[in-house]
């Protein structure tokens, strides 16, 4: 596509409960990361992958968190057993391997609230 | 490990002034250097980067950034604020011994432009 995609956009769930969220990177793109950003925090690195293989998944902060890429495009992460301090934006990037250096380009976001 | 630190959470200045946003890091080999903006409810857009070459490099929307090595910093600036220019600025860095080409982000900096 022309954009980074993501979905849904917003997201509500009950403080225990699993979550999945949805990115679709630009089509050609091999290089997909996701972040995270809290409210009055910087972007959180969480997971990068390669294809589909995940070489650094040195910034997910739980093993409650888990993220798939498949087809070496679309990717998901995976939370699960909800709580309220994953409230967050979780944001995707993605980019050419190759041109690591015009660095990412970012999906909108989505926004989740643990209640 | 890489970092990147911005000390200001708030930069403000009046239109047609001209305005600085800092960013200083820390990385083990060589770096790359990125600026991103936020607008409100949108993803991140980049602005600018610097990879090699150039100590001054310029960017979307009339943005500039200067690479220092020696002070390990790269400074967004601009010569003419805007109102439009209001949002938040992320500083991001990318260590080239990382084979995961991740970018570490700073904690960003609010710009607000008075009219």
């Amino acid at each position: 596509g022309a954009g980074v995609s993501q979905s849904p956009s917003n997201k509500v769930t009950e403080k225990g409960k699993d979550v999945e969220l949805r990115c679709d990177p630009i089509s050609g793109h091999t290089a997909l990361y996701w972040y995270r950003q809290s409210l009055g925090q910087g972007l959180e690195f969480l997971i990068y992958f390669q294809g589909n293989s995940a070489p650094d998944k040195s910034g997910l902060p739980s093993d409650r968190f888990s993220a798939e890429r498949t087809g070496g495009s679309v990717s998901t992460l995976t939370i699960q057993r909800t709580q309220q301090e994953d409230s967050a934006v979780y944001l995707c990037a993605s980019s050419l391997e190759r041109t690591q250096d015009y660095g990412y380009t970012f999906g909108s976001g989505t926004r989740l609230t643990v209640v | 490990a890489q970092s990147v630190a911005q000390p200001e959470d708030q930069v403000n200045v009046a239109e047609g002034n001209p305005l600085t946003v800092k960013c200083t890091y820390s990385v083990s080999g060589n770096p790359y250097l990125f600026w991103y903006v936020q607008y409100p409810n949108r993803g991140l857009q980049f602005l600018l980067k610097y990879i090699t070459g150039d100590n001054l490099v310029k960017g979307s929307y009339g943005f500039e950034a200067e690479f220092n090595k020696s002070q390990t910093s790269f400074h967004l600036k601009k010569p003419s604020a805007l109102v439009s220019d209001s949002a938040l600025y992320f500083c991001a860095v990318r260590d080239t011994t990382d084979s995961s080409y991740k970018l570490i982000f700073g904690s960003g900096t609010r710009l607000l432009v008075r009219p």
